[in-house]
Parts: C-alpha cells; structure tokens; sequence
C-alpha cells in the first residue's frame, strides 16, 4: 500500500533562518506531488506541484521554492523565513491518473 | 481561483443524513467533481469523486444533476465524527484547488 511521510511534526523558527520541509511517498511510481499551507483559520492555499523529476510549478509567488531530486521525494525550501511563512504545510501526492489526492499529516511552522 | 460554490457552514443532528450542495456552474465536459473533508488539525481526506454519474462507497454519496452544474454529498447516518470542513472541487488537470468549503457542525 501507499504511505506518505512528512516530517517534522512541528517546527519553531526565527525570522530569516533557512527551512527545509520533506515529504517522500512509498509504494508508487512517478506520482503528482503537491505543498500546501494553511494559515491559522483559512483555507487551503496550493504552492507548489509537480508531475516528474524535476518538474516544479509555482502556484504562488512568495519566498518558498520547492525541489523534486528522486521521483518520491518532494522538498519545501527557503533561504530567509518571514514571520508570514508561518502555518500548516502539507505534503500531498496523487496517481498520474488518478483523481483522489493523499494528504501527509502536516507540519506546523511557526516563525518567531 | 476555485470553481465552486459552498454554503459556509451548516448543521445536522446526529443520526440524521447531512446534505451538502455544491454549485458548479462553469464546469466543462471532462472536469471530474472531487469531495474532501478536513477534519480540525489534520490533511484533508480524499471522500469520494465523480463525473457524470451518481457514486457510493462507504463513507458517502455523491449526486450529481443532469446538467453537471450542481452536486451533493450524501452522509447518511452522520456521527460527531463527521464534523469537519468540506471541499468541493472541480478539475481535470494536475492542479487541486481547494475553496473555502462548507463547516459541518454534527449536533449531539
């Protein structure tokens, strides 16, 4: 079966400090790959997706970026984190062909 | 930006079979209609989707009108469980856009 791990659970960050958020599937090939964040008391906002190695779109123009190196493992970056980076990042990925997406359990950032 | 409509909120007691519409009034041909729900503190659980035709799992139903513009989640016996905040979403590419969706108070 598929599983999906993201880590960490919870992360406390200062302002400027660098991040690094990683999500890997198991038990599937080539899927699509997906970073979400949540602010506290709003909706889901898409920030990143990808259909291969390589392939990143971006969804929302802010200092994040995101990396693909091996076909499982998707990572959430930035160089400088604002106090606004703070939120609930979720890792999701989806079949090639396929409707349904598959959520991570989260990390939660909070930028102080 | 979304393509559709959710009431913000809405209540149903428990036991009760809790109703949820959705507008989609713009979608095209081959756009599938997707439900999730989150429930507080948790990613979103993928529930159930459809294309034209109406569907049933376990966890729900999902009517779909004749014209494709509007649907329905069906719970049928909602439990306390079931509180959480449901999404709506209509897409055919790689992008999953989730709206504001409806909050689902279940009441003891």
């Amino acid at each position: 079966s598929q599983t999906i791990h993201q880590w960490p659970a919870t992360l406390v960050q200062p302002v400027g400090s660098p991040l690094s958020l990683e999500c890997t599937v198991e038990g599937t090939s080539n899927p699509n790959l997906y970073w979400y964040r949540q602010a506290a008391g709003r909706g889901l906002q898409l920030l990143f997706y990808s259909v291969g190695i390589g392939q990143i779109s971006s969804e929302v123009p802010q200092n994040l970026s995101a990396s693909r190196p091996q076909d499982r493992q998707f990572i959430l970056s930035s160089k400088k984190l604002l106090l606004s980076d703070s939120g609930f990042y979720l890792c999701a990925w989806s079949p090639t062909r396929g409707p349904e997406a598959f959520f991570g359990q989260g990390t939660r950032l909070t930028v102080v | 930006d979304a393509k559709t409509t959710q009431p913000p909120s809405m209540d149903c007691a428990e036991g009760r079979a809790a109703n949820l519409p959705c507008n989609h009034s713009t979608i095209s041909g081959n756009e599938y209609v997707y439900w999730y729900r989150q429930i507080h503190s948790q990613g979103p659980q993928y529930i159930i989707h459809g294309l034209k035709n109406n569907e049933t799992n376990e966890m729900a139903s999902l009517i779909i009108t004749e014209d494709r513009k509007s649907s329905t989640l069906i719970l049928p016996h909602a439990t306390l469980r079931d509180t959480a905040v449901y999404y709506c979403i209509v897409n055919r590419d790689d992008k999953i856009i989730f709206g504001k969706g409806t909050r689902l108070h279940i009441l003891p």
